[in-house]
Parts: C-alpha cells; structure tokens; sequence
C-alpha cells in the first residue's frame, strides 16, 4: 500500500546530541514537509522542500536541517542547538499546488533523557 | 498568509450532525480552505477542501460562505469515533503552498 512511513516511532536524545528522524513515501509525491506539534497545540512547519535537492524553512527551522537527495526520502535532523526538542514530529507529503491535500505519517516522538 | 480562528472546543451528541465553524477573514482569491482531523497521537487525515463551491466527499460536507471569510465543516450523522481535533487551513498561493498554517484547532467530543 501506498503511504508515508516515519521511524522510529519513538525516540531519546541525550544532551548535546544529533538525532535524525526518517521520512518516506512511496506516493510518488514532489513536495514533503516537516511539522512539529507540542502538547495540546497545533503544528509549525519546521521545512518543507518541493523538488528533490531543495528545500526552504518554514516558521521553526532553527536547531533543524534536512536533506532532500531523493524524491522518496527527507530526513529530519534535530541539532544540539535545538535546545526544546521534546515535540511530536510530523512528517507529510503532496502534489505541489494549493490544490492538493497532505498526507501525514504516523509521527515520531522525541524526548530528552 | 492568511489565519484560521476556530473554537476550542465543540460537543456533538452521537448520530447527530456535528457543524464546526471557521473564519477565515483574510483568505486572498486563489486560496483553498482544507479541513484535516487528527485522533490523538496520530497523524492529522485529510477530510475534504474547497475554493468557493461547496463540496461533500463521503466523509463530509463543507459549505463555503459566498465571501469566503468562513466555512462550516459538517459530519453529518456523528459518531463515536469522529472524536477528535479537527483543523481548517487555508493553503498558499503555488509559489508557497508548503507554508500552510495549523492553528490549534477545535476538539470535537461526540457523546453517546
């Protein structure tokens, strides 16, 4: 089946350290996008990327990076200098176009040790 | 871009018709309105969009006033199941359709 699969489902940084969150879809989309959600809030879009090597920030993007190498795949890097980091990532993907609905993985949870 | 205010929260009794509203004031010509839900600790699923027609699928209805400034997402026999947070977003013209916004949404309780 097609759809967008986001690992591990869930996951424990330790201070000062790297984590990369994993994002893909099968769905033959172009665009694909990185949301965090915190407790009882909605989402912020933390990058978003259109075309495969390309990508922009969106309203969060400080202490993140990402990759966009191939079309299937955007992996999310939470730095160290992310210094709040405990959040509910979301990853989605789409057709580009105002015209075209997301699809949403089932998310990944981050918490500090 | 333009913002969504939704309210917080809304009950629902179980076969009933569950109306969610949002105003959307600021909404530019071009720009859809999409609905999305998302049950706890899920990802959010796509419910149903509109430019200024109103539209149903087979999960709901959305009727868009003629100015566009609201919408009103219906679900038009409740269930259990539909308890969740639902989102209305309004998405960018092409040259930025990834920045969408999503408040903080309404959370529908449907009761039995």
């Amino acid at each position: 089946d097609g759809g967008i699969t986001q690992s591990p489902k869930y996951l424990f940084r330790k201070e000062g350290q790297n984590v990369t969150l994993s994002c893909e879809q099968n769905l033959n989309h172009d665009a694909m996008y990185w949301y965090r959600q915190d407790p009882g809030q909605g989402l912020r879009l933390i990058y978003y990327s259109q075309i495969v090597n390309d990508f922009q920030k969106g309203d969060i993007a400080e202490g993140y990076s990402v990759s966009r190498e191939k079309k299937e795949s955007f992996p999310l890097t939470v730095t160290s200098a992310q210094k709040n980091p405990t959040a509910f990532y979301l990853c989605a993907s789409g057709r580009d176009g105002s015209n075209q609905p997301q699809h949403f993985g089932d998310g990944t949870r981050l918490s500090i040790l | 871009d333009a913002k969504t205010t939704q309210p917080p929260s809304m009950d629902c009794a179980e076969g009933r018709a569950a109306n969610l509203p949002c105003n959307h004031s600021t909404i530019s010509g071009n720009e859809y309105v999409y609905w999305y839900r998302q049950i706890h600790s899920q990802g959010p699923q796509y419910i149903i969009h509109g430019l200024k027609n109103n539209e149903t699928n087979e999960m709901a209805s959305l009727i868009i006033t003629e100015d566009r400034k609201s919408s009103t997402l219906i679900l038009p026999h409740a269930t259990l199941r539909d308890t969740a947070v639902y989102y209305c977003i309004v998405r960018p013209t092409n040259t930025n359709a990834g920045k969408s916004t999503f408040g903080d949404g309404t959370t529908l309780t449907v009761k039995p």
